[in-house]
C-alpha cells in the first residue's frame, strides 16, 4: 500500500494568516500519461463527515473558497489556506487514488492561535 | 442533491457479523459514471478505505479485509450494503458510506454518508 504521511500532526495559526500543511507519499502519484496527481484533500469538522476540497491535486471541487489552493507533485504535495476563518478549524486528511487500495494520511488538526 | 445515509446495530458482539446500508436520495445508484464504497474511522484515529461496488455488481476490496468483506447492491432500493465476518474491538468504528468516480481503481470521494458508529463489545 501506498503510505501517506501529513506534517504537521497539529498546526495552530492566527486569524487571516497562512495555514500549511504537507503530505507525502511513500511512492509516486504521478501518472505521465495524462499529467495527473492522483492525490486528493478532504477537511473533517467534529461530528461530520470528511467533505472533499481537492482533487488532482489542485482542482478546487465546486462550492470550495478560493482561500483553498492544493499544489505539488509526485511525491510531496501542500494544502494551502491563504487566509484562516475560524470557520477552517478542523482535521485535514490527504488520500492518494494512484493505487488501489486508497490510502489517507494521519490527519492534521488546524486550530485557531 | 444526493444524499447517503447510513443504517445498521450499533453495537455487535465479537465474532459476529456486521451488516450496514447505505441508502441513496436524490440520486440513483445506477449512475454509470460512480461507485460506491465503503470507509471507516476508528474513534479519534484516521480514515480506511473498505471496499467499493458497482451497480453492475462488480466490487474493490481492500486486501487488509477482503476475507471478511462483503458488499452488495440492491439497485431495487437504491441501496448498498456492507457485512463484516467475525469482528473484533479492532473493527470498533464510525462507518462512512460514499460516493467515487471510477478512473482504472477508486478516486476522490466526493459524497458522503453522516456515517454510523459500530461498537464491537459484549
Amino acid at each position: 500500500d501506498i503510505v501517506m504521511t501529513q506534517s504537521p500532526d497539529s498546526l495552530a495559526v492566527s486569524l487571516g494568516e497562512r495555514a500549511t500543511i504537507n503530505c507525502k507519499s511513500s511512492q509516486s502519484v504521478f501518472y505521465s500519461s495524462n499529467n495527473k496527481n492522483y492525490l486528493a484533500w478532504y477537511q473533517q469538522k467534529p461530528g461530520q463527515p470528511p467533505k472533499l476540497l481537492i482533487y488532482w491535486a489542485s482542482s478546487r471541487e465546486s462550492g470550495v473558497p478560493d482561500r483553498f489552493s492544493g499544489s505539488g507533485s509526485v511525491t510531496d504535495f501542500t494544502l494551502t489556506i491563504s487566509s484562516l476563518q475560524a470557520e477552517d478549524v478542523a482535521v485535514y486528511y490527504c488520500q492518494q487514488y494512484y493505487r488501489t487500495p486508497p490510502t489517507f494520511g494521519q490527519g492534521t488538526k488546524l486550530e485557531i492561535k | 442533491q444526493l444524499q447517503l445515509q447510513e443504517s445498521g446495530p450499533g453495537l455487535v458482539q465479537p465474532s459476529e457479523t456486521l451488516s450496514l446500508t447505505c441508502t441513496l436520495s436524490g440520486g440513483s445508484i445506477t449512475s454509470r459514471n460512480y461507485y460506491w464504497g465503503w470507509i471507516r474511522q476508528p474513534p479519534g484515529k484516521g480514515l480506511e478505505w473498505i471496499g467499493s461496488i458497482f451497480y453492475r455488481g462488480s466490487t474493490y476490496d481492500n486486501p487488509s479485509l477482503k476475507s471478511r468483506v462483503t458488499i452488495s447492491v440492491d439497485t431495487s432500493k437504491n441501496q448498498f450494503s456492507l457485512t463484516v465476518t467475525s469482528v473484533t474491538a479492532a473493527d470498533t468504528a464510525v462507518y462512512y458510506c460514499a460516493r467515487h468516480e471510477y478512473s482504472s481503481g477508486p478516486t476522490w470521494f466526493d459524497a458522503w454518508g453522516q456515517g454510523t458508529l459500530v461498537t464491537v463489545s459484549s
